[in-house]
């Protein structure tokens, strides 16, 4: 199906753990992004990546990683989880329009 | 599903009657601006968008306005439904160094009330 989507959709991990959390779009945009979203701060933008083997951070990027070998998918690492990193994680891609398209959505949990 | 907020701002309206929902944006120099619907457990969903050369814009059942000179931004919503309980997010595109980025506002929580 086309779209964009996210796996898992929830997640709990142990604090220290490595954690990825996966993101596949099939339209071939460009641009993805990860955001985190957290009560009280709304949506939180934490790397980008124009294209492939291109990534940048964004306003939240500190503890983890991301790549980009294949345009098509875009996992985010959580090198180290802690609990501060409990979160509902969104990632999304754009086209050549200004258009986010959002994924369903990983509900990660730190324990 | 989610919970997207328990501190968010919240509008109840009566079905059938229009919303309001405004955003009060940082930068002025933003040119680009989108509202955000998100249901419990999905992710942000596209629902209007204006550029700044325009101070009204209209699709089915909602209108964007902007007022530059105050940096706000409305979103109303006519004869709302049960369907469009929801959070609502304005987004305003900066350019700079990185390129081209949406920042979101912190989103307004719109129950309807049947």
């Amino acid at each position: 199906d086309a779209g964009i989507t996210q796996s898992p959709r929830y997640k709990i991990t142990e604090t220290g753990r490595q954690v990825t959390l996966m993101c596949h779009q099939t339209w071939s945009h460009s641009y993805m992004f990860w955001y985190r979203q957290d009560l009280g701060h709304g949506l939180r933008l934490i790397y980008y990546s124009a294209a492939a083997d291109i990534t940048d951070k964004g306003e939240v990027p500190d503890g983890y990683v991301v790549s980009r070998s294949k345009t098509e998918n875009f996992p985010l690492t959580l090198e180290s989880a802690t609990r501060s990193q409990t979160s509902v994680y969104f990632c999304a891609s754009r086209d050549r329009s200004y258009g986010y398209t959002f994924g369903s959505g990983t509900r990660l949990t730190v324990v | 599903g989610e919970s997207v907020g328990l501190h968010l701002p919240t509008l109840s309206v009566q079905e059938g009657d229009n919303s309001i929902i405004n955003c009060a944006y940082s930068n002025s120099a933003s040119d680009y601006f989108i509202w955000y619907k998100q249901e419990s457990g999905k992710g942000p969903q596209f629902i209007i968008d204006i550029r700044s050369n325009m101070d009204k814009r209209q699709g089915q059942r909602v209108t964007v306005l902007l007022n530059k000179t105050v940096k706000h931004l409305s979103l109303q919503i006519a004869a709302t439904q049960p369907g469009d309980s929801a959070v609502y997010f304005c987004a305003e595109l900066s350019r700079g160094n990185a390129g081209n980025m949406l920042t979101f506002g912190g989103g307004t929580r719109l129950m309807v009330k049947p």
